[in-house]
C-alpha cells in the first residue's frame, strides 16, 4: 500500500481479555516501530524490528506484551490480560532501513479497556 | 541516554503570524537528525522537517523554517503566515545516525491558531 496501515482503527476490550493489534508497513521497509501514546503525551517507544527479527524490545513495559514479525513485513503487537492503564493510541511507524531515512507512521489503534 | 524536551505544552497564534516552538534534547552523538512532527487529530504523525546535525544551513521548507543551534542542543521551528490547518500536537523527534535507535520524542506542544 502507499502508507502504514494499522487495524482496527479503534479496539474496545474488557479488562483481562487478550487483543491484538496490526500493522502493515510501507513495501520494502525493512525497519519497524511501535509506540505507545497515553493521552497528551508523546509516543513512547516500545519494540523495534529490523527484519524479522526484534532488535530492541526495551521499551515493552512488562511481559504482557509481545510482538512478532515473522515475514519481515506485517508486525502484530499482543497484549494479554490487558489492564485499564494499557489504554492509549499504539501507533506503527516503518523506515526504509534503520539508518536516517524518514520514519512513516500510520494513523494508529486507539485501544480502550473497560 | 537521548532526551528531547519540549517545555512549551500549549501556544496559540492568531492567524496569519508566526509562531516559535522550543525544543531542546540531549544526546552525546555528533552526527544526527532532527524532526518536527505534526500529529493533527486524525492522529496521523506527518514529518513537518528535518534537519542534519553536520549541516550549518537551518533547514527550510515552505512557511516552516527552524533555528538549530547544536552547541546549544536546541532545535526550535518557527510557523510563519499561520493557517488554521497548522492547529495540531506538534512533536520533536531525535534519532540517532548510528546503531539502530529508534525515535525519541519530546512531549509535545499543542498549537492552536486563532482566526
Amino acid at each position: 500500500g502507499a502508507g502504514v496501515s494499522q487495524t482496527p482503527s479503534n479496539k474496545v476490550t474488557e479488562k483481562g481479555k487478550y487483543v491484538e493489534l496490526r500493522c502493515d508497513p510501507i513495501s520494502g521497509h525493512t525497519a519497524l516501530y511501535w509506540y505507545r501514546q497515553s493521552l497528551g503525551q508523546g509516543p513512547e517507544f516500545l519494540i523495534y524490528f529490523q527484519g524479522t527479527g526484534a532488535a530492541d524490545d526495551s521499551g515493552l513495559p512488562n511481559d504482557r506484551f509481545f510482538a512478532v514479525r515473522p515475514e519481515g513485513s506485517v508486525s502484530t503487537l499482543k497484549i494479554q490480560r490487558t489492564e485499564r492503564g494499557d489504554s492509549a493510541v499504539y501507533l506503527c511507524a516503518s523506515r526504509l532501513t534503520a539508518a536516517n531515512t524518514e520514519a512513516f507512521f500510520g494513523q494508529g489503534t486507539r485501544l480502550t479497556v473497560v | 541516554a537521548q532526551t528531547v524536551t519540549q517545555s512549551q505544552p500549549e501556544m496559540s497564534v492568531q492567524e496569519a503570524e508566526t509562531v516559535t516552538l522550543s525544543c531542546t534534547y540531549d544526546t552525546s552523538e555528533n552526527n544526527y537528525y532532527l524532526f518536527w512532527y505534526k500529529q493533527p487529530p486524525s492522529r496521523q504523525m506527518i514529518l513537518v522537517i528535518r534537519q542534519e546535525a553536520y549541516k550549518q544551513q537551518n533547514a527550510t521548507e515552505n512557511r516552516f523554517s527552524v533555528n538549530f543551534q547544536k552547541a546549544a542542543k536546541s532545535f526550535s521551528l518557527k510557523i510563519s503566515d499561520s493557517q488554521l490547518g497548522d492547529t495540531a500536537m506538534y512533536f520533536c523527534a531525535f534519532p540517532s545516525l548510528t546503531g539502530n535507535t529508534p525515535l525519541v520524542f519530546g512531549k509535545g506542544t499543542r498549537l492552536s491558531v486563532i482566526a
